[in-house]
């Protein structure tokens, strides 16, 4: 079973806050949550990942709820560029990427 | 720091043959993965070497098989080729593969015909 769930698409104006959520009810407590994007027909690529504290970095926010059930993640000034396959995943420091799926994950399309 | 490489980019087949897919992991980095990506199946794992040892494997027929070298350059091979193996062939690199974060590479787009 899928752990994690998120919204199949999702359309953005260009310059304007993009803001993709990700329910992952069932996260335990040593879960960590990761990020990636894959833009058409290229390898998928690493955002951001988090525990329990929001982080930012030079690509985006993560921002978790405070019971760890869901998250957002935060693109600040969505460009055309981010038009991709989003994937939310929750892991296990210790696993093996191995056991992983990375689902359909959302698609978004930033529009000019 | 360059990213992960893999060679071919494209690669076009038949049916019945072989392939060997390499993949340059991101300098320093240890852990090799290798993945299989459908539009129906989506990102599906091959498995998982680290310091020349597979860690891991998915649930793949045995024409897929891979290894890793001591400079931890892999390469994956997949023999006696079927339609249903086109797809795009992905490798990704770690530092140690269980607690990093993995860094994909751009993949390879495979053709059976």
């Amino acid at each position: 079973d899928a752990k994690t769930t998120q919204p199949t698409s999702m359309d953005c104006a260009e310059g304007r806050a993009a803001n993709l959520p990700c329910n992952h009810s069932t996260i335990s407590g040593n879960e960590y949550v990761y990020w990636y994007r894959q833009i058409h027909s290229q390898g998928p690529q690493y955002i951001i990942h988090g525990l329990k504290n929001n982080e930012t970095n030079e690509m985006a926010s993560l921002i978790i709820t405070e019971d760890r059930k869901s998250s957002t993640l935060i693109l600040p000034h969505a460009t055309l560029r981010d038009t991709a396959v989003y994937y939310c995943i929750v892991r296990v420091e210790s696993d093996s990427w191995g056991k992983l799926q990375f689902g359909a994950g959302t698609q978004v399309v930033v529009t000019p | 720091k360059a990213g992960v490489t893999q060679t071919p980019r494209y690669l076009i087949k038949t049916r019945g043959q072989q392939v060997t897919l390499s993949c340059s992991p991101i300098s320093g980095h240890r852990s090799v993965s290798w993945y299989q990506q459908t539009p129906g199946q989506g990102l599906q794992f091959l498995f998982e070497y680290f310091s020349e040892t597979q860690r891991n494997k998915g649930n793949f027929p045995g024409r897929f098989s891979g290894r890793q070298f001591s400079n931890s350059r892999s390469e994956m091979n997949v023999s006696t080729l079927e339609l249903g193996d086109s797809a795009l062939y992905l490798c990704a690199s770690g530092p140690s593969g269980t607690v990093d974060t993995q860094y994909f590479g751009p993949g390879t787009r495979l053709t059976v015909l």
